[in-house]
């Protein structure tokens, strides 16, 4: 129940394409679902995040789609570049107090120039 | 404004032998966690602090120990290390309540125990 089912694993994109990384839950009381960006050899660091009262978030070429039903999120990656090559992490957490993180296992995004 | 920085950066053990990794951040956080990151596992949360002098258990707890003596430092000790426990170690800090929503994680500690 506190998993977070992360996919793909990688990723290969051609420059300019659209990237989607996809996460799925089961605990119901999540509340917060961020996306965390790391690039090799760095620690992981926040990019977007999402509540589930709202169906869709975008920061630039970043979007974010909830679908609180299917208890799915995605992060989709427009005209995606090779700068955007990085691991990607979805996470839940939960208001509980100490709004601790569950992480999905990650997936390795590579964009071909 | 250093952030969050972690020592050593990388560190060879060998079966049994103890280390700390120290954790410091400058930005006055309440909450510090510690985590492994291990190929196709994600980020494992091993033990965390809500303020100075308290710890509790993360997911993956043993084997570690941890000490939040002082609000800017993190200790996380492992007394008899093995080879599982070879992985990169982050740590992370966040403000309390709602900014506990976004945690700023340091560089990391690559540990190999051989």
């Amino acid at each position: 129940q506190q998993q977070v089912k992360q996919s793909p694993q990688s990723l290969i994109v051609q420059k300019g394409g659209i990237s989607i990384i996809n996460c799925a839950y089961e605990n119901t009381a999540f509340d917060y679902f961020p996306w965390y960006q790391q690039f090799p050899g760095k620690g992981p660091a926040l990019l977007i995040a999402i509540r589930p009262d709202v169906s869709e978030k975008k920061e630039g070429r970043f979007t974010i789609s909830f679908n609180k039903s299917a208890k799915q999120f995605s992060l989709h990656i427009m005209d995606s570049q090779p700068g955007d090559s990085a691991t990607y992490f979805c996470a839940a957490s939960i208001a509980s107090g100490t709004y601790k993180y569950i992480f999905g296992t990650g997936t390795r995004l590579k964009v071909l120039a | 404004n250093a952030g969050v920085t972690q020592t050593p950066k990388f560190r060879v053990l060998k079966t049994g032998q103890s280390m700390t990794l120290l954790c410091a951040q400058d930005m006055n956080h309440e909450y510090m966690y510690w985590y492994r990151q291990d190929p196709g596992m994600g980020l494992r949360l091993i033990h965390y602090s809500v303020g100075e002098g308290t710890t509790a258990k993360g997911e993956v707890p043993d084997g570690y120990n941890v000490s939040r003596l002082k609000k800017q430092n993190f200790l996380l000790g492992l007394e008899s290390a093995a080879p599982s426990q070879t992985s990169v170690y982050f740590c992370a800090s966040s403000y309390s309540g709602q900014g506990a929503r976004e945690q700023f994680f340091g560089p990391g500690t690559r540990l190999t125990v051989l």
